[in-house]
C-alpha cells in the first residue's frame, strides 16, 4: 500500500549506542520531516528535508543526524543515544500544493536505558 | 519562539453533545491552521484545515478561525465514543508555510456514553 512506513516500530537500546530509525514513503513527496513527541511538549520538529540531499535543522536537532540520498527514504540516526531521547518518533511527508498538509507515519517508540 | 496553546484537558463530554476545542497561536502571520486527531498509540491524522476567517464545516466537524484574536476552534457535533482521542492544533509558519508547522500539546477528549 502507498504511504509512509517506519521501522522499527519499537526499539529498546542502551545509552551510548547508535540507533537508526528508518522512514520510507511511496508518494515521492519532496518534503519529509522527523518529529519527536513527548508528554507536555507535543510534537517537536527535529529535522526536515526539502528534497534529496537537502536537509535542515528543526527545533530540537542536537544529538541527531539525518541523510536523504533518495527521495523516498529519510533515515534518522541517534549517534550516541541518551535517556532524554526516549520518545515516540514520527516521520511525515508533505504533498505539493498550497492547501496540503503533512501526513504522518505510524511512529517508532524508542526506549533508551 | 512561535507558540500554539491548547488546554490539555481532559475534556469530558456526554455522548450526543457538542465538544468544543480551543487553540490560540502567537504567530500573527500564520495563514493556515490544522486540526489533527490522535488516538492513543497511533499517529496524528488530519481531520480539518482552515485558511479563512469564519467557519468551515465538514460533516460533524466545524473549524472556526478568528485571525484578529489569533484563535482557532474545533466543534464536534453529536459526539460519539469514537471521537475520544487527543486533538492537536497546528499553525503553519508565516515564513515557511505548511513546511513548518507548530503544534500545540493537544487536548484529550473523552466522550462519555
Amino acid at each position: 500500500d502507498a504511504g509512509i512506513t517506519q521501522s522499527p516500530r519499537y526499539k529498546i537500546t542502551e545509552t551510548g549506542r547508535q540507533v537508526t530509525l528508518m522512514c520510507h514513503q511511496t508518494w515521492s513527496h519532496s518534503y519529509m520531516f522527523w518529529y519527536r513527541q513527548d508528554l507536555g511538549h507535543g510534537l517537536r520538529l527535529i529535522y526536515y528535508s526539502a528534497a534529496a540531499d537537502i536537509t535542515d535543522k528543526g527545533e530540537v536537532p542536537d544529538g541527531y543526524v539525518v541523510s536523504r540520498s533518495k527521495t523516498e527514504n529519510f533515515p534518522l540516526t541517534l549517534e550516541s543515544a541518551t535517556r532524554s531521547q526516549t520518545s515516540v518518533y514520527f516521520c511525515a511527508s508533505l504533498p505539493p500544493g498550497y492547501q496540503e498538509t503533512q501526513y504522518f507515519g505510524p511512529g517508532t517508540r524508542l526506549l533508551v536505558l | 519562539q512561535k507558540e500554539v496553546e491548547q488546554n490539555s484537558g481532559p475534556l469530558s463530554v456526554p455522548e450526543g453533545a457538542i465538544a468544543s476545542l480551543n487553540c490560540t497561536y502567537s504567530d500573527r502571520g500564520s495563514q493556515s491552521f490544522f486540526w489533527y486527531r490522535q488516538y492513543s498509540g497511533k499517529s496524528p491524522e488530519l481531520i480539518m484545515f482552515i485558511y479563512s476567517n469564519g467557519d468551515k464545516e465538514d460533516g460533524r466537524f466545524t473549524a472556526q478561525l478568528n485571525k484578529a484574536s489569533q484563535y482557532v476552534s474545533l466543534l464536534i457535533r453529536d459526539s460519539q465514543p469514537s471521537d475520544s482521542a487527543t486533538y492537536l492544533c497546528a499553525a503553519a509558519s508565516s515564513n515557511f508555510g505548511n513546511e513548518k508547522l507548530t503544534f500545540g500539546t493537544g487536548t484529550r477528549l473523552t466522550i462519555i456514553p
